[in-house]
């Protein structure tokens, strides 16, 4: 089983949806999560940074933890054709050790005009 | 501006060559990174460094060599030992334990 599993793609959603992106993994000793979304030739940017379990909320990005489940989740509202990209989940564990993230392959994203 | 600079963004190896790819950066970052990226295998850890003067081997180091004598600079050489140096490395920097990386913008190598 690998320590983090992600849906690689693509999914494609129009215009204005609601968009789910999900990862779920095994080691339960994972703390720190975090969301980067990469857009083609460009490197990962990071969206949102969690601690634990619960929600984080920033303009049209929702992150959550459920770590009862192992399981993350990005939403994205109001969905513009510039979300077209290739999302990334990371985790660590706390503290680090090693000081180091573990990545899901990412979901590649198309929003559809 | 602050970030993450590498360069170049295009770079073509010759057989039996050494190239140095460049991460600088001027965040003041403690932690420094370089992944690999390949078409659907996700980002690989080749080396990565907490402070200057040390680093440590990541899960695919074989073939590649780094240096950290600068606290903003983390160049990465990728040897004639690597035979398949084709893909897409990424440098990343974060501030300390518990936070989060950034990532620069990518260098492309490719054999010729």
């Amino acid at each position: 089983q690998k320590e983090v599993e992600q849906d690689p793609g693509p999914l494609s959603v129009p215009e204005g949806a609601i968009v789910s992106l999900n990862c779920t993994y095994s080691n339960s000793a994972f703390q720190y999560f975090m969301w980067y979304r990469q857009y083609s030739r460009k490197g990962p940017e990071l969206l949102m940074y969690t601690y634990s379990s619960g929600n984080k909320e920033d303009g049209r990005f929702t992150a959550q933890v459920d770590k009862s489940s192992k399981y993350i989740s990005l939403f994205i509202r109001d969905s513009q054709p510039s979300d077209s990209a290739t999302y990334l989940c990371a985790m660590t564990t706390y503290p680090p050790r090693p000081d180091r993230l573990t990545f899901g392959k990412g979901t590649h994203l198309i929003i559809q005009p | 501006d602050g970030g993450i600079t590498q360069s170049p963004k295009y770079l073509f190896r010759k057989e039996g060559q050494n190239v140095t790819l460049s991460c600088e950066q001027n965040l003041n970052h403690d932690a420094m990174y370089w992944y690999r990226q390949d078409p659907g295998q996700g980002l690989r850890l080749i080396y990565y460094s907490q402070i200057v003067n040390d680093f440590q081997k990541g899960d695919i180091a074989e073939g590649y060599s780094v240096s950290r004598e600068k606290k903003e600079s983390f160049p990465l050489t990728v040897t004639s030992a690597q035979k398949n140096p084709t893909a897409f490395y990424l440098c990343a920097s974060k501030r300390g334990q518990g936070q989060p990386q950034h990532f620069g913008d990518g260098t492309r190598l490719s054999i010729l």
